[in-house]
C-alpha cells in the first residue's frame, strides 16, 4: 500500500484543464514532485517543490498544494499530455520515500 | 549534460541475486543521492531505497531491508543495486535517479537512468 493515493484515472478533453491530486499525511510537510511516465520511457520529472518546473517543462502544467493534498494541473490539455502522472514525496517520518499509485491521464 | 548509464537487461533464475549498476559523472556522483526504484509491467512506480553521496550509505524501504544491498565505487562513478532471493514478482524495469541538492528537504529526482529490464524465470 502506498501512503500517497491518487486516483487510478482521468480523463480530460482536448484543450480543457485537467488537475490531477495526490492525498497523504506528509503532504503536509513536504512538497510533492509530479513525474510523467510514457510506456518504455523513462520517468520525466514535470513539477518539484512548491511550483518548479524542470527546464523544457512547459508553464502550462502547475503545481500546488492544499492541507495533505497536492495537485498537479495541466491547462489547454494536449495528445502529448497522455500517460501516467505519478506524485512523490517523503513518507510521514521523513526517512522514506513513496509514490503514489499514478493517474493514467486520458485526453479525449 | 546531466547522464545516469544502467546496465543491460538480466534473466536471472527464481532464487538467485542480480547486480545492476548505474555510471554517472563523478561530479553528479559526488554531491548527489543516488536512488533506485523500480516498475513491473502493468504497475506503479515503487521506490527501493538511496544512497548518500558523501557517507555512501543507504537506506533502504522496509519492504526490502534484508534482500537489497547499495554500493558504489568512487572510483568508477558507479552506483551499484544488488537484489538477492528473486522472486517471479521482482521482474521490473529497474532505474537509477539523481536526488536533489543536498539539504533539499522536498524531495524530486531530476535526472534518470534509461533503465535495466530484470527478468525472473523458473
Amino acid at each position: 500500500s502506498s501512503e500517497l493515493t491518487q486516483d487510478p484515472a482521468v480523463s480530460v478533453a482536448l484543450g480543457q484543464t485537467v488537475e490531477i491530486t495526490c492525498q497523504g499525511d506528509s503532504l503536509r510537510r513536504y512538497y510533492a514532485s509530479w513525474y510523467q511516465k510514457k510506456t518504455g520511457q523513462a520517468p520525466k520529472l514535470v513539477i518539484y517543490g512548491k511550483n518548479n518546473r524542470p527546464s523544457g517543462i512547459p508553464d502550462r502544467i502547475s503545481g500546488s498544494r492544499s492541507g495533505n493534498s497536492a495537485s498537479l494541473t495541466i491547462t489547454g490539455a494536449r495528445a502529448e499530455d497522455e500517460a501516467d502522472y505519478y506524485c512523490h514525496s517523503r513518507d510521514s517520518s521523513g526517512n522514506y520515500l513513496v509514490f503514489g499509485g499514478g493517474t493514467k491521464l486520458t485526453v479525449l | 549534460q546531466v547522464q545516469l548509464v544502467q546496465s543491460g537487461a538480466e534473466v536471472k533464475k527464481a532464487g538467485a541475486s542480480v547486480r545492476l549498476s548505474c555510471k554517472l559523472h563523478p561530479i553528479d556522483f559526488s554531491n548527489y543521492d543516488i536512488n533506485w526504484v523500480r516498475q513491473a509491467t502493468g504497475q506503479g512506480l515503487e521506490w527501493l531505497g538511496w544512497m548518500n553521496p558523501f557517507s555512501g550509505s543507504p537506506g533502504y524501504a522496509p519492504k526490502f531491508q534484508g534482500r537489497l544491498t547499495m554500493t558504489r565505487d568512487t572510483s568508477k562513478s558507479t552506483a551499484y543495486l544488488e537484489l538477492s532471493s528473486l522472486r517471479f514478482d521482482d521482474t521490473a524495469v529497474y532505474y537509477c535517479a539523481r536526488g536533489p541538492p543536498p539539504g533539499e528537504l522536498n524531495y524530486y529526482c531530476d535526472h534518470w537512468g534509461q533503465g535495466t529490464l530484470v527478468t525472473v524465470s523458473s
